[in-house]
């Protein structure tokens, strides 16, 4: 597609709960990135793919948190039995290339879905 | 490790009048310098970048931005700012090194230019 797209934009779901967040890359893009922003605080690191590497889960807050990419495309971050701390919005990038980032420079973000903990 | 701070979380300026946005960064191997901007529901986008070459870069609705590699530091300027700029503004770093990486955003500074 023309952009990165995130799936749902919204979601609110009940406390103990499982939810799946999707990303749809750009077309041809293999790298792609999950960070989460917080109310008041900066983009957290969550998780990276590059190609076929195994990923950087590096920044996943706790093992609640999963995320697989399909066939070098879609990815779909899950949050298992979610907590109401988990509330905030869950970005997701892509980029050409992962080792290839300083001649090409910068993500393309997707809007982000908005996950409320109730 | 890298990290970055963003000096202000708010900065509210008069339209067309000037504003510097500081960015403050330390890390130990040498890195990539970004700043994005997020609009009001909107998601990130990208609005200028420092890779190598000139330590003064350009974007193209007037930020600009200088990396003083001895502070360093990469703050965002304009000289004269819009209404349209508000907006939360991100500086982040990339370290240069093989076989992929993260990059570490800044906690933000919300911008808000009043008529």
């Amino acid at each position: 597609g023309a952009g990165v797209s995130q799936s749902p934009s919204n979601k609110v779901t009940e406390k103990g709960k499982d939810v799946e967040l999707r990303c749809d890359p750009i077309s041809g893009h293999t790298a792609l990135y999950w960070y989460r922003q917080s109310l008041g605080q900066g983009l957290e690191f969550l998780i990276y793919f590059q190609g076929n590497s195994a990923p950087d889960k590096s920044g996943l807050p706790s093992d609640r948190f999963s995320a697989e990419r399909t066939g070098g495309s879609v990815s779909t971050l899950t949050i298992q039995r979610t907590q109401q701390e988990d509330s905030a919005v869950y970005l997701c990038a892509s980029s050409p290339s992962g080792t290839d980032y300083g001649r090409v420079g910068g993500y393309t973000f997707g809007s982000g879905t908005r996950l409320t903990v109730v | 490790a890298q990290s970055v701070t963003q000096l202000d979380s708010q900065v509210p300026v008069f339209e067309e009048a000037p504003v510097e946005l500081r960015c403050n960064y330390s890390s130990s191997v040498s890195v990539y310098l970004f700043w994005y901007v997020q609009y009001p529901n909107q998601g990130l986008q990208l609005l200028l970048k420092y890779l190598s070459g000139s330590t003064l870069v350009e974007s193209i609705n007037g930020f600009e931005t200088e990396f003083n590699k001895s502070q360093t530091s990469f703050h965002l300027r304009k000289p004269s700012v819009h209404i349209s700029d508000t907006a939360e503004y991100f500086c982040a770093v990339s370290p240069i090194r093989a076989g992929g990486f993260k990059t570490i955003f800044g906690a933000g500074t919300r911008l808000f230019v009043k008529a």
